[in-house]
């Protein structure tokens, strides 16, 4: 079945170094990813999402790249801030299918100074 | 501008008392709804989504059951809640073609 595999559940940083955070999927058809980031007590905000055209979404410092032949959609920052704690969830939805919109299992990130 | 309201905020219901959570949303025609549910310190589980008035499909029921009475009015419900039932309640919409899900700020349910 349709799926998303985040394989770090956390995350521990120092302030500066560089965020990797892993997202697999595994879908029938053509997905878009994305990216949620959920502070502590409030919802899960948009980050990323996937283009259909290759270039790479950006927002706040974070990047990520769909890499068709990998599935994966790996979400990437040079340089973690102290703010950047959070939990991240990777997600897919068809493009144009159903309206089942599927969350990995989430990573929470966090930023030490 | 759209908007999405849930309702309440936060609830502390007894064991086998019923439930209702409510999800508004305004300013989008036919959106896709769903709900979501995460346990506290959990992921985020969707439940029922709906694509169009009267119509919901389950996902995870979790002994809960979902209904959309208005174009823009999704609710959540139980007539018999467990202490399983506690956590975190997440109305969402995206417009149909599968784009961008946007989330409400939720309830947060203590079942006692």
């Amino acid at each position: 079945g349709d799926s998303v595999t985040q394989t770090e559940g956390l995350v521990t940083l120092t302030e500066g170094l560089p965020v990797m955070l892993n997202c697999t999927y595994q879908s029938t058809y053509s997905p878009f990813l994305f990216w949620y980031v959920q502070h502590l007590n409030e919802a899960p905000k948009l980050l990323l999402k996937s283009f259909t055209d290759n270039k790479r979404p950006e927002h706040q410092g974070f990047h990520a790249t769909l890499h068709k032949s990998s599935s994966s959609f790996h979400l990437q920052k040079s340089s973690a801030q102290l703010s950047d704690s959070a939990l991240y969830y990777c997600a897919l939805i068809y493009q144009g299918g159903s309206a089942k919109l599927i969350f990995g299992e989430g990573t929470k990130l966090t930023v030490s100074s | 501008a759209q908007t999405i309201h849930q309702w309440p905020v936060a609830e502390i219901k007894a064991v086998g008392s019923p439930l209702s959570l409510g999800c508004t949303i305004k300013g989008k025609s036919s959106p896709n709804l769903y709900w979501y549910w995460q346990a506290t310190g959990g992921t985020l589980q969707q439940l029922f989504y709906s694509i169009t008035v009267g119509q919901v499909e389950s996902v995870v029921q979790l002994n809960l059951s979902a209904s959309r009475p208005k174009d823009d009015q999704f609710i959540l419900s139980t007539e018999k809640l467990l202490l399983s039932h506690s956590g975190f309640y997440l109305c969402a919409w995206s417009l149909q073609g599968n784009t961008e899900v946007f989330f409400g700020k939720g309830t947060r349910l203590t079942v006692v």
